[in-house]
């Protein structure tokens, strides 16, 4: 049980250069989420999926587009990148446990730098 | 925006002491709150959920929650070095599934 697994660990890209971050979770879980970590800021919600096929924008979505290609699966992507996207992003999935309430695990996270 | 708010330390023990950290949150709604610890260069890990009043015990680690004051806290007995990292505390958004996390709490342990 791998749990949330992400790629790439690390990136560097040139100003308006794209990627797209990949994230999969092997624990059935129905949300997903792609946080990103800045010093002094904390973590901040980009995106989340509550199931597949939809998805709901957090606190701070612009500059960025999700997929969620299937239950296992949620990608972040980059379509411009600028430096103030340099950051550490995590991705999460959650599913319910007794009781009703839900469980957030993370993924390692992906460093990513942006000249 | 509901807030989560933490004490922003860093806080710094001796070993063998206790460790106490704060989270107050402004959502009355929320129902259950998470600690997770952050070592430094990795990802949160979620090591105490809580969702009823009053103190909940997993080996060195009590959680305890006090809803009409809207505050949870975290304890670690015998503190070790082993526990220096960042403690973030994290609460529902509203009845959702989204979380909001505090700032964090440093801790460093010392031996």
């Amino acid at each position: 049980n791998a749990g949330v697994t992400q790629t790439p660990k690390f990136q560097v890209l040139k100003t308006g250069q794209s990627m797209t971050l990949q994230c999969a979770q092997d624990m059935n879980h129905n949300s997903m989420y792609w946080y990103r970590q800045d010093p002094g800021m904390g973590l901040r919600l980009i995106y989340y999926s509550a199931s597949e096929g939809t998805t709901d924008k957090g606190e701070v979505p612009n500059g960025y587009n999700v997929s969620r290609l299937n239950k296992r699966e949620f990608s972040l992507r980059l379509e411009s990148a600028a430096p103030s996207q340099t950051s550490v992003y995590f991705c999460a999935s959650s599913g319910r446990i007794a009781g009703g309430f839900n469980e957030q695990y993370f993924g390692p996270g992906t460093r990513l730098t942006v000249t | 925006q509901k807030e989560v708010e933490q004490n922003s330390g860093p806080l710094s023990v001796p070993e063998g002491a206790i460790a106490s950290l704060n989270c107050t949150y402004s959502d009355r709604v929320s129902q259950s709150f998470f600690w997770y610890r952050q070592y430094s260069g990795k990802s949160p890990e979620l090591i105490m959920s809580i969702y009823s009043n009053g103190d909940k015990e997993d080996g060195r680690f009590t959680a305890q929650l006090n809803k009409a004051s809207q505050y949870v806290s975290l304890l670690i007995r015998d503190s070790q070095p082993s526990d220096s990292a960042t403690y973030l505390c994290a609460a529902p958004q509203g009845g959702s599934e989204k979380l909001v996390f505090g700032k964090g709490t440093k801790l460093t342990v010392n031996p």
